[in-house]
């Protein structure tokens, strides 16, 4: 069973930059989330997928936008990149959309913003 | 708004000592309560999780113990392993299309 995966690891950008960032998830899982982690923080909810649709969003901007494709794979996208962007990104699949069923983590990706 | 209040930030515990982490929360519809570990580049692992309608849960030598009527929920590590040094999240949430509220998290060290 492959875990959930997520690209790049490390990435650096400049202030007004587009960023996308990648995730496959677990075998099986239909939903997806996407948690913003800075620096001695707990993970933020920015929003979840469910079977390609957007189920839920955090308070953050619509700069943030995400897609959720066919095969359950999914992709953050950031626009017009800003310093406090500059986090850690966590995408969580699970199998069912709601609460009490198992989120598994991906290693994230490191965002700088420069 | 934080939801869920974890404390200590951090804590240093000798090898073979219990640590225990506190959480608190407002919501009284949370009725799901996980407990994250993370270690330094990984992603947060599920390493324990407890339903309202049990006072604690035992995994080994995690514990997690329930306090309803207080809104409180604590994770005791019994016989403390350098190994368990990382940082632990709680979190909650709720039935229906709801995400996980973590805590702010505590670094755990555990020292020889």
């Amino acid at each position: 069973e492959t875990g959930v995966t997520q690209s790049p690891t490390h990435l650096i950008k400049t202030r007004g930059q587009q960023v996308t960032l990648r995730c496959s998830s677990q075998s099986g899982h239909n939903t997806v989330s996407w948690y913003q982690q800075a620096l001695g923080q707990g993970p933020q909810f920015i929003f979840q997928y469910y079977r390609e649709e957007e189920n839920g969003r955090g308070n953050f901007p619509p700069r943030f936008s995400g897609l959720q494709f066919p095969n359950y794979s999914s992709e953050l996208n950031v626009n017009a990149l800003e310093l406090d962007d500059s986090a850690l990104y966590l995408c969580a699949s699970s199998i069912n959309q709601g609460a009490g069923h198992e989120q598994f983590f991906g290693p994230g990706t490191r965002l700088t913003v420069l | 708004q934080q939801q869920v209040k974890q404390s200590p930030q951090s804590l240093i515990v000798q090898k073979g000592g219990i640590s225990i982490i506190n959480c608190a929360y407002e919501n009284t519809a949370f009725d799901y309560f996980p407990w994250y570990q993370q270690f330094p580049g990984k992603g947060p692992a599920l390493l324990i999780a407890i339903r309202p309608d049990v006072s604690e849960k035992k995994e080994g030598r995690f514990t997690i113990s329930f306090n309803k009527s207080a809104k409180q929920f604590s994770l005791h590590i019994m016989d403390s392993q350098p190994g368990d040094s990382a940082t632990y999240f709680c979190a909650a949430d709720y039935s229906g299309n709801t995400p996980l509220v973590f805590g702010k998290g505590t670094r755990l060290s555990v020292i020889a």
